[in-house]
Order: C-alpha cells, then structure tokens, then sequence
C-alpha cells in the first residue's frame, strides 16, 4: 500500500518569511495529492491539491510542486502569517475507485509575529 | 451550516461500554469516509461508503468497529466494548463524487475517551 513521509515535523519562522514542507510517497500509482490544514480542536481543511498531470499549482501565497519523477511534492507558503500557524498534513490518493487516501504524520508550522 | 457535522464533540465512555457516533455529511455528496486520528498523527483510514454501500472496510481495526450508512446520507460508526487503545479523535469526511482521489471535506470531528 501506498506510505506517505512527512518532513520537517516542527517548523518555525519568522512573520514574513516562507515555508517549505516536504512529502515523499511510495505509490507510483498515486495521482491526487491534497494538502490539509488543522487547527486546534477542528477539522483537516483543505488548502490546495494537485493532481499528477500538472507539475505545479498556485492559490495567492500557497503553492504545491509535485515531482511525479522523484516521487515527492511539497507546499510552499510565501509571507506567512501568525494565522499560518497550524498542523499541515499532506497526503496522496490513487483513482480508480480506490479508497485509500494516506496521510502523512503532519507538519507543526509556527509563525512567530 | 453546510458544511460536514459530527455529534457527540466529546465523548467519555468507561472500557468495555459500546458508543455511537455520528456523521451528517454535505447535501448531496456521494462519497463517505471515517477516519481515526490519534494525537500527533495523521487520519488514518477506516472505512468508506458510496451512498448506502460499504465499500471498503479495510481500514476498521477491528470486529469491535462496525458502520452504517442506511439511507445514504447520515453515518453511525459503532465501536462495541470500547477498549482504552480505542481512544482517538473520530473524523468523518465527505465529497461529492466516488473515490477516495476528489476533494474531502471535513468535520471536526468527536473525541472519544475511553476511562
């Protein structure tokens, strides 16, 4: 089955800068790469997917770049904000009727003001 | 709210008690998913439902589990003599099409402590 690695756990920057956290997926059958955000005592909430014909995507400061090759994507937030602050789990998917969408173990991003 | 709605929020039960919870997923999305996510960990699949149909039941630990989605639209999952390992938060998801590789919306989830 497909296993999804999450990298850094912890993340912390400063107001203003980017954000870089990276995932590897074992599955070369995977083609739908969403990427979650969770605050305390909520939801996951999707913030942007990408889907394996496309190498990259972009909504204001949230980006995701998947390398279909290499087997990894990765979520790029730019001028992050204390608000930013949060879990953030990727995750990777195959089609066809399949139903199992693998998380990885989750990013604690920290944007100190 | 539109959105994807999970009762209890909070749920303490004493080992070896039987609970329910449930999922009223969006109107109108076909697709259901229950997940269960320990504490510093992603969700972790359990089972799915394409409308009334279970699907896939892989994902439930196990013969203890149990889920059901009579009508296509809200969802119970059941755990019988909850066990302390048991003790996770519950999320429910939904989307509106089939398959596990659409956008899932999520709710908030019922944390379940088991005493």
């Amino acid at each position: 089955g497909e296993n999804v690695e999450q990298h850094p756990s912890t993340l912390s920057v400063q107001e203003g800068d980017s954000a870089v956290i990276k995932c590897t997926y074992s599955d070369s059958a995977s083609n739908y790469f969403p990427w979650y955000k969770q605050e305390l005592g909520k939801g996951p909430q999707l913030i942007i997917d990408i889907r394996s014909n496309v190498g990259e995507k972009k909504d204001q400061r949230i980006a995701v770049t998947l390398n279909k090759t290499a087997k990894h994507f990765s979520l790029h937030i730019t001028e992050t904000q204390p608000e930013d602050s949060a879990v953030y789990f990727c995750a990777a998917s195959i089609s066809g009727g399949m139903n199992d969408m693998r998380f990885g173990a989750g990013t604690r991003l920290t944007v100190k003001p | 709210g539109a959105g994807v709605s999970q009762s209890p929020r909070y749920k303490v039960a004493k080992r070896g008690q039987d609970v329910a919870l449930r999922c009223d997923p969006i109107s109108g999305h076909v697709s259901l998913f229950w997940y269960q996510q320990a504490l510093g960990q992603g969700p972790e699949f359990l089972t799915y439902f394409q409308n009334e149909a279970q699907l896939d039941k892989s994902g439930l630990p196990s013969d203890r589990f149990f889920a059901e989605r009579p009508e296509g639209s809200v969802s119970t999952l059941k755990i019988q003599r909850t066990q302390q390992e048991d003790s996770a938060v519950y999320l429910c998801a939904s989307s509106l099409a089939q398959g596990s590789n659409q956008p899932q919306h999520f709710g908030d989830g019922t944390r379940l402590s088991i005493l």
